[in-house]
């Protein structure tokens, strides 16, 4: 297994703003993913970071919004840009590991106001 | 899209098995069935997954039809902690990277 820490756990932020959220991994890990939880919600895939190479996105997902970094191979960001209302969600990092599990993070919640 | 369907709650008494279907019916053969569950204000976690043999760990029991097109996960006795959101996932293989692809998932309330 893998233990996953996000920061910050929540956040309250205006609108136009961005924020940045940082996932740290005890372990090395090849596949890191970014996941957003509207409220109410499913998971929907943001995009898949990949240490060493740009991230790719999901449909409806672009990288102007979501700019995200993966440093090393225990750490990755993901910056919410010019935030609006709409932007109000839990955001979650995961990791896959050897066995093809993922394992999740606890979560950053976002609220925009 | 997902490409799974749940019921969308189902209800278990404390202490009974639970029993949560899942349909799969367009599973390609190399595609694996995933289950996660989703604890309120919590990351999501994994649970167990399977091929087309039955798979049973500390947590869960795994059914899979002959056919593939539909599992059941078993929760042997479940406690008030099992109170979840349940997600059966068919795992995409993309680019040689696994995603998950979450769907609505199936809202079970165990209760005393």
């Amino acid at each position: 297994s893998a233990v996953i820490s996000q920061k910050p756990s929540r956040d309250i932020c205006q609108r136009g703003t961005s924020l940045t959220i940082q996932c740290q991994v005890d372990s090395q890990v090849t596949m890191m993913f970014w996941y957003r939880q509207q409220p109410g919600q499913s998971l929907t895939l943001i995009a898949t970071a990949n240490q060493g190479s740009e991230a790719t996105y999901e449909s409806g997902f672009v990288i102007d919004k979501f700019p995200i970094s993966r440093p090393n191979l225990t750490f990755s960001t993901l910056t919410v840009s010019n935030m609006s209302p709409e932007d109000s969600s839990i955001y979650l990092c995961s990791v896959e590991a050897a066995g093809y599990e993922q394992y999740f993070g606890p979560g950053t919640r976002l609220t925009v106001t | 899209d997902a490409k799974t369907t749940q019921p969308t709650s189902m209800d278990c008494a404390e202490g009974r098995a639970a029993n949560l279907p899942c349909n799969h019916s367009t599973i390609s053969g190399n595609e694996y069935v995933y289950w996660y569950r989703q604890i309120h204000s919590q990351g999501p976690q994994y649970i167990i997954h399977g091929l087309k043999n039955n798979e049973t760990n500390e947590m869960a029991s795994l059914i899979i039809t002959e056919d593939r097109k539909s599992s059941t996960l078993i929760l042997p006795h479940a406690t008030l902690r099992d109170t979840a959101v349940y997600y059966c996932i068919v795992r995409a293989p993309w680019g040689g990277y696994n995603k998950l692809i979450f769907g609505a998932g199936t809202r079970l309330a165990v209760h005393p």
